[in-house]
């Protein structure tokens, strides 16, 4: 059975940068793509970005400026940065896999969801 | 980007009942359609997708239907476990987009 466990920073202020961790058990790594979603209250959910085990990304453009994904084979562990945090960025971060080995794909296991404040 | 809208947004309904949620994109999503269950405090769980391909574990009072433009999730004899908020997602163009959810609530 997959599990993803995720993990990072929970209150950053404005300007930090937000990084967060997916660790993938119990499944395949290679050959998925690896997608970070957030869900705010106004904005609900909004894809962000994924990733394949080759390091290949898809960003989404409202992301595009600010986000950086990284995955590490070793540990079957991929990552997400994002920069220049507003208090928009307020929001609970999932990481989610792609059903299918390609992008174009649900997204069938989800992590927990790590909530990310950005105050001062 | 294409737009998902959900309708109705939220809905009061009795264990039992039947309940539709319809999905509207704003351009073709050719079957590329999934739809999830979120329960307060938890992640968003796959119950279909391509439209009406029922994920592993999810019951068959669950199903999906729809073509182009237009989709529906029904639930077939609502359950006390089934009150949640559903999600609809195309996954045809990205950036992928969700719809709003619709939130379905013990009458």
């Amino acid at each position: 059975q997959v599990q993803v466990e995720q993990w990072g920073a929970g209150l950053l202020k404005p300007a930090e940068t937000l990084s967060l961790t997916c660790a993938v058990t119990g499944g395949s790594f290679s050959g998925y793509w690896w997608t970070w979603i957030r869900q705010t209250p106004r904005q609900g959910l909004e894809w962000i970005g994924e990733i394949n085990h080759s390091g290949s990304t898809k960003y989404s453009p409202s992301f595009r400026s600010r986000v950086t994904m990284s995955v590490d084979t070793s540990k079957n562990q991929f990552s997400l940065n994002l920069t220049s945090l507003t208090a928009a960025d307020t929001a609970i971060y999932y990481c989610a896999r792609s059903k299918w080995q390609q992008p174009s794909s649900p997204k069938d296991y989800w992590g927990r969801g790590t909530l990310v404040t950005v105050s001062s | 980007d294409i737009q998902m809208t959900q309708s109705p947004s939220s809905l009061s309904a009795s264990v039992g009942d039947r309940v539709t949620i319809t999905c509207r994109a704003s351009q073709a999503v050719p079957n590329s359609l999934a739809w999830y269950q979120q329960q307060p405090g938890n992640a968003p769980k796959l119950l279909l997708f391509s439209p009406s391909r029922l994920e592993a574990g999810v019951p068959s009072r669950f199903s999906g239907s729809g073509s182009g433009t237009d989709y529906t999730l029904t639930i077939s004899g609502l359950q006390p476990e089934d009150f949640a908020t559903y999600y609809c997602q195309q996954y045809y163009s990205t950036p992928w987009t969700f719809g709003q959810g619709t939130k379905v609530e013990i009458k």
